[in-house]
C-alpha cells in the first residue's frame, strides 16, 4: 500500500464549477500537508500549505486536513481554464522528506 | 522571483552513457533535491543535500549519485543510464527552516534508448 493515495483521475469540469481533489494517507506522524499544482512540460508549484488539521483559504482555494480521518481536500471554486494542470498533494513528518500522491489531472473546459 | 533552472529540457542518451544533469538555484538555498517522476508513481526522491559536499540517498538512489560542490549547483549522475531510467528529473531547493516548502525547477525529460 503506498504511504499516500490519490485518485490520478483525470477530472473534467465545466467553468465555474467546484473542484474537488482529494488524498489519503496511512501515516498518522504526517503534520505538514501541501498542495503543489504543476502545468504541463513545467515544474510543481506550491499552492497551499497547512499544518495539522483544519481549513485555510486563500482566494478561490480552500484546503482541508482532517488528521483524524487521515483525509486532505482542496476545493477551487469558480474554477477557469486557467486552473487546469495537475494537482500533487503532498505530506510530511517535520523535515525535508516529502510523500506525495501521484497528482490528478484536472480540465476546466471553457 | 525565485528561480531554479535545469541544464536541459529534454535529452535523448542510449544505454550504458554517462548522463549528467544539472540544477542551479539562484535562492541561496541549503536544502537541494532531485527526484523523478513517473505516471503513477508520482515524485520519489534520489537523493537531498542539505549543504556543500554533503548529501543523503532518497528513496530510490540506485544507478545514481550527485554533486554538489557549490551552494547554488546540484548535479545528478546516471554512471551507466539505462532504460529503466527513462523519465522527467526534478530538482527542488528549499530553505532548511522551512523544509517543506520546496520551489521546482521546470524538469528534465530524458529518454535512454
Amino acid at each position: 500500500q503506498k504511504e499516500v493515495e490519490q485518485d490520478p483521475g483525470p477530472l473534467s469540469v465545466p467553468e465555474g464549477a467546484i473542484v474537488s481533489l482529494n488524498c489519503t494517507y496511512s501515516n498518522s506522524a504526517f503534520q505538514y500537508f501541501m498542495w503543489y499544482r504543476q502545468y504541463s512540460r513545467k515544474g510543481p508549484e506550491l499552492l497551499m500549505y497547512t499544518y495539522s488539521s483544519g481549513n485555510k483559504e486563500d482566494g478561490r482555494f480552500t484546503a482541508q486536513v482532517d488528521k483524524s480521518s487521515k483525509y486532505i481536500s482542496l476545493f477551487i471554486r469558480d474554477s477557469q481554464p486557467s486552473d487546469s494542470a495537475t494537482y500533487l498533494c503532498a505530506m510530511s513528518v517535520n523535515d525535508y522528506k516529502l510523500s506525495f500522491g501521484a497528482g490528478t489531472t484536472v480540465t476546466v473546459r471553457a | 522571483d525565485v528561480k531554479v533552472t535545469q541544464s536541459s529540457r529534454y535529452l535523448v542518451k542510449r544505454t550504458g552513457e554517462k548522463v549528467f544533469l544539472e540544477c542551479v538555484q539562484d535562492m541561496d538555498h541549503e536544502n537541494m533535491f532531485w527526484y523523478r517522476q513517473d505516471p503513477g508513481l508520482g515524485l520519489r526522491l534520489i537523493y537531498f543535500s542539505y549543504d556543500v559536499k554533503m548529501k543523503e540517498k532518497g528513496d530510490i538512489p540506485e544507478g545514481y549519485s550527485v554533486s554538489r560542490e557549490k551552494k547554488e549547483r546540484f548535479s545528478l549522475i546516471l554512471e551507466s543510464a539505462s532504460t529503466n531510467q527513462t523519465s522527467m528529473y526534478l530538482c527542488a531547493s528549499s530553505r532548511p527552516e522551512v523544509a517543506e516548502t520546496q520551489y521546482f525547477g521546470p524538469g528534465t525529460r530524458l529518454l535512454v534508448l
